[in-house]
């Protein structure tokens, strides 16, 4: 399983608090890619990043942010804007955003309190 | 707009048994096509791609432009076969289907 990680596994953060996920790739992929997985809603786009220094909102991008400072990290924080942030979280990523076999990570999953 | 669609939250069958999974699609451009599966404990990967037309693990696909579907097949199941599937749109967007657990009884 290895390439992409994603720490930690179980995150828990009180209601207006901000909170930051991880995501770490080693594959050398130009693209990387959040999702969030509701049950019985599949995987929606929070936001993806095609190159370092870049990133575009996905279907569902209120209440999030991301970085790209380094090729190999795209860190996504949960703000207190967002209305209903309990939920798993998967990050991605492809060796460009045009060959779109995706990696995943094994998750983080977030509960707030 | 485009959208995934998987008819199915829940398919049951025995082993040997055809399966079947669902998929439907609306996008108004040429699509690209994926079927992913998660199986228990383990991470969400890539099952197989329209574009490569090859089976993997016994399963195809294939593309259906005029009823716009993606449908996934196997004419045999195996217990292994229990997982989540979903199917995947590459559009403008990434987009995934909401997903099908295929439970394989014995």
């Amino acid at each position: 399983d290895g390439g992409i990680t994603q720490s930690p596994k179980y995150l828990f953060r009180k209601e207006g608090q901000n909170v930051t996920l991880s995501c770490e790739q080693n594959l050398n992929h130009d693209a990387m890619y959040w999702y969030r997985q509701d049950p019985g809603q599949g995987l929606r786009l929070i936001y993806y990043s095609q190159i370092v220094n870049d990133f575009q909102k996905g279907d569902i991008a209120e209440g999030y942010s991301v970085s790209r400072e380094k090729k190999e990290s795209f860190p996504l924080t949960v703000t207190s804007a967002q209305k209903n942030p309990t939920a798993f979280y998967l990050c991605a990523s492809s060796r460009t955003s045009s060959y779109n076999e995706q990696f995943f990570g094994p998750g983080t999953r977030l509960t707030v309190l | 707009a485009q959208r995934v669609t998987q008819p199915e939250k829940l398919l049951s069958v025995f082993k040997g048994a055809p399966v079947e999974l669902k998929c439907n699609y609306s996008y108004s451009g040429s699509p690209e096509l994926f079927w992913y599966v998660q199986y228990s404990r383990q991470r969400l990967q890539l099952l197989l791609r329209h574009i490569s037309r090859e089976s993997i693990k016994g399963f195809t696909a294939d593309l259906n432009k005029g009823e716009t579907s993606f449908h996934l097949k196997k004419p045999f199941a195996q217990e292994e076969d229990s997982a989540m599937y979903y199917c995947a749109l590459n559009g403008q967007n990434f987009v995934f289907g909401p997903g099908t657990r295929l439970s394989v009884l014995p």
